[in-house]
């Protein structure tokens, strides 16, 4: 069965880099029917796509992150990772990495982790 | 590219037939089958309930059904259970490559 799990710091200052690394397990990364995403939750909020990579390490990103956000790949580890730079408290949220599938932002989720942007 | 829009709140009792909207546009919903729906419990990661618009994953109740006219997409809750008192989740697949979620709606069971 599919797992996915996010890690990396829950605590990032104001105008630093937030970055979160998604461990796939229980199915391939180099699958060449999925690619891989990142959503965002800011608490008591909705949802927020912010983007997705194919195991070739083709992206896309949410407009309205794109000047902001990274995602990459790392098949050796069957890991993918986001970068999101100049944060700000607005950037405080859940943030999940899933699986995409066609025509379906996330048809597995990891667990989510809370990350606080605060000094 | 702008969130979908969904009524932020909707009610019923136990057994009836609810039914939750989601407008987008032409470049997202009325333009492709490609919707799916989220059910979100509190603290939770959200759970896949409909994808393409009608498609159930394995595993989901049959009392979840989808739907979509034009540039708005519906889900029905049919048989209304206190475990489906939830916050429910709209998305799209966008002419622009990317996808966009709704605004999200807290379904209460009276």
């Amino acid at each position: 069965q599919l797992q996915l799990q996010e890690s990396g710091p829950r605590l990032v200052k104001p105008s630093e880099t937030l970055s979160l690394t998604c461990s796939v397990s229980g199915g391939s990364i180099t699958n060449n029917n999925y690619h891989w995403g990142w959503i965002r939750q800011p608490p008591g909020k909705g949802l927020e796509w912010i983007g997705s990579i194919y195991y070739t390490g083709i992206t896309y990103y949410n407009p309205s992150l794109l000047s902001r956000v990274t995602i990459s790949v790392d098949t050796s580890k069957s890991q993918f990772s986001l970068r999101l730079r100049s944060v700000s408290a607005a950037d405080t949220a859940f943030y999940y990495c899933s699986r995409l599938s066609s025509g379906t932002p996330a048809d597995s989720w990891g667990q989510g982790t809370l990350v606080t942007v605060s000094s | 590219q702008s969130a979908l829009t969904q009524p932020a709140s909707v009610s019923g009792s136990p057994g009836q037939s609810i039914t939750i909207s989601c407008t987008g546009t032409s470049s997202d919903v009325g333009a492709y089958d490609y919707v799916s729906w989220y059910q979100q419990h509190p603290g939770k990661a959200p759970k896949f309930i409909i994808y393409d618009v009608i498609k159930r994953p394995s595993g989901v109740s049959n009392r979840f059904s989808g739907s979509k006219s034009g540039n708005t997409a519906s889900l029905t809750i049919s048989g209304l259970q206190a475990e489906d008192e939830a916050d429910y989740y709209c998305s799209s697949f966008t002419s622009s490559t990317t996808y966009v979620f709704g605004t999200g709606t807290k379904v209460t069971v009276l």
